[in-house]
């Protein structure tokens, strides 16, 4: 059974960097077949795709983010993470990673989420 | 802005059959999967593909598409069902993720 755990601070100070770690267990990143995604949800908002990885290190960003995010794979320890840049308040959100089926664009697994409040 | 679109909000009789649906370009070339979402939970996969449900999601949750619409359809819905429900795709360039807005299903 393949588990995501995100981990990270809880709190950021407005214009610093976000940073978080989904921590992979249960079967590796480098198995292919799959991307590695990092999605939030804004409080009583819905989902919105910030970009995914693929064990290669390939990567695609959402356009409205893609200036502020950096998504990076450690497959040595099977974790990927997110850096999201020149945090506001609009950042405040849960963030989850998820791993996403390349061949039919489905999310099957899921983190349990992690709520980020920028705020100083 | 999402580039799926889904109606906000859907209400259904407890044991009828509700159908949500979910509309957009890339839909034409790429199938829909369907999401669960609770209050305080990550979202759950409960369609995929053509129409497909992971083991456990019981089989009253079905799925079918239609040009460049999505629906998953719940056969005699169950007060557990009352849900945010999310559809995504990739976009038209095959490359991008998109989300619907999601449909916050009542069962009354």
């Amino acid at each position: 059974q393949v588990q995501l755990q995100e981990s990270g601070p809880g709190l950021v100070k407005p214009s610093q960097t976000l940073s978080l770690t989904c921590t992979v267990s249960g079967g590796s990143i480098s198995s292919g077949g799959y991307y590695w995604s990092w999605i939030r949800q804004h409080p009583g908002k819905g989902l919105e795709w910030i970009g995914y990885i693929y064990y290669s290190g390939s990567t695609y960003y959402n356009p409205s983010l893609k200036s502020r995010v950096t998504i990076s794979v450690d497959t040595s320890k099977n974790q990927f993470s997110l850096k999201l840049s020149s945090v506001t308040a609009a950042d405040t959100a849960v963030y989850y990673c998820a791993r996403d089926r390349i061949d039919e664009g489905y999310f099957d697994y899921w983190g349990q989420g992690t709520l980020v409040t920028v705020s100083s | 802005s999402s580039e799926l679109t889904q109606d906000p909000a859907v209400s259904v009789a407890l044991g009828q059959t509700v159908r949500i649906t979910c509309q957009g370009d890339s839909l034409r070339s790429y199938y829909a999967s369907w999401y669960q979402q609770k209050p305080g939970q990550a979202p759950v996969l409960v369609i995929y593909g053509k129409n497909n449900r992971p083991s456990g999601i019981p089989d009253r949750f079905s799925g079918s598409s239609s040009g460049n619409t999505a629906s998953l359809t719940i056969t005699g819905a169950q007060a557990e069902d009352e849900a945010d429900y999310y559809c995504n795709s990739r976009d038209s360039s095959g490359n991008l993720v998109v989300f619907g807005g999601g449909t916050k299903l009542t069962v009354l």
